[in-house]
């Protein structure tokens, strides 16, 4: 129940091509949908978040396409970069005294 | 000015040593966690405290103590330290806790290495 699954666990993409992770959820409590990114040596950073009230969000070329029946998110990076090079995780919460419960992240690695 | 910093970045110790990682955090949050970071890269939450108040404890060994001298500090203490033990530390904080949509910072990590 309380368990983010996440998928692929690495991905190799192109420069300049889409980027896709998804993400899968059991709790239908959960109300809060962020994905963090990690670089090397250093702590995730939240980078977009999405509430179950949209079916999708865009930050940039960060977008977060959000299916409440199917509950399932995933993020997409257009125009993947080398600098978009990084450890991916997605995570959910419930409002409360719940923490927010990683997905096991995706490892993008990003080639010219 | 480093948001949420951790002492020391790096660790190095013997198995059955006791050891101490801090933590300090300067964005005026109230609520502040440890994270471990497996090597496979895997985040799990080990405590949260609110306030000072210890109000999240995942299924941590005993040997694990968190202590918040004031809502700015949390610190980790281990003791016995075993080979299992090994992995990165995060501590991060929030303003409110992560379930009404606080944003998590998090410091850089502290790699423990238990040999």
């Amino acid at each position: 129940q309380q368990q983010v699954k996440q998928s692929p666990q690495s991905l190799i993409v192109q420069k300049g091509g889409i980027s896709i992770i998804n993400c899968a959820y059991e709790n239908t409590a959960f109300d809060y949908f962020p994905w963090y990114q990690q670089f090397p040596g250093k702590g995730p950073a939240l980078l977009i978040a999405i509430r179950p009230d949209v079916s999708e969000k865009k930050e940039g070329r960060f977008t977060i396409s959000f299916n409440k029946s199917a509950k399932q998110f995933s993020l997409h990076i257009m125009d993947s970069q080398p600098g978009d090079s990084a450890t991916y995780f997605c995570a959910a919460t419930s409002s409360g005294n719940t923490p927010l419960v990683f997905g096991k992240g995706t490892r993008l690695s990003v080639i010219a | 000015d480093t948001a949420v910093s951790q002492t020391p970045k790096y660790l190095v110790t013997q198995m059955g040593n006791d050891k101490s990682i801090k933590c300090e955090q300067n964005l005026g949050h109230d609520t502040m966690y440890w994270y471990k970071q497996d090597s496979k890269k895997f985040l799990k939450i080990m405590f949260s405290y609110n306030n000072k108040e210890l109000i999240i404890n995942e299924t941590v060994p005993n040997r694990f103590s968190p202590k918040s001298p004031d809502k700015a500090h949390l610190n980790l203490h281990i003791n016995s330290l075993e080979l299992g033990d090994s992995a990165v530390y995060f501590c991060a904080s929030s303003h409110l806790l992560a379930g009404a949509a606080g944003e998590l910072f998090f410091g850089e990590g502290s790699r423990l290495t238990v040999l």
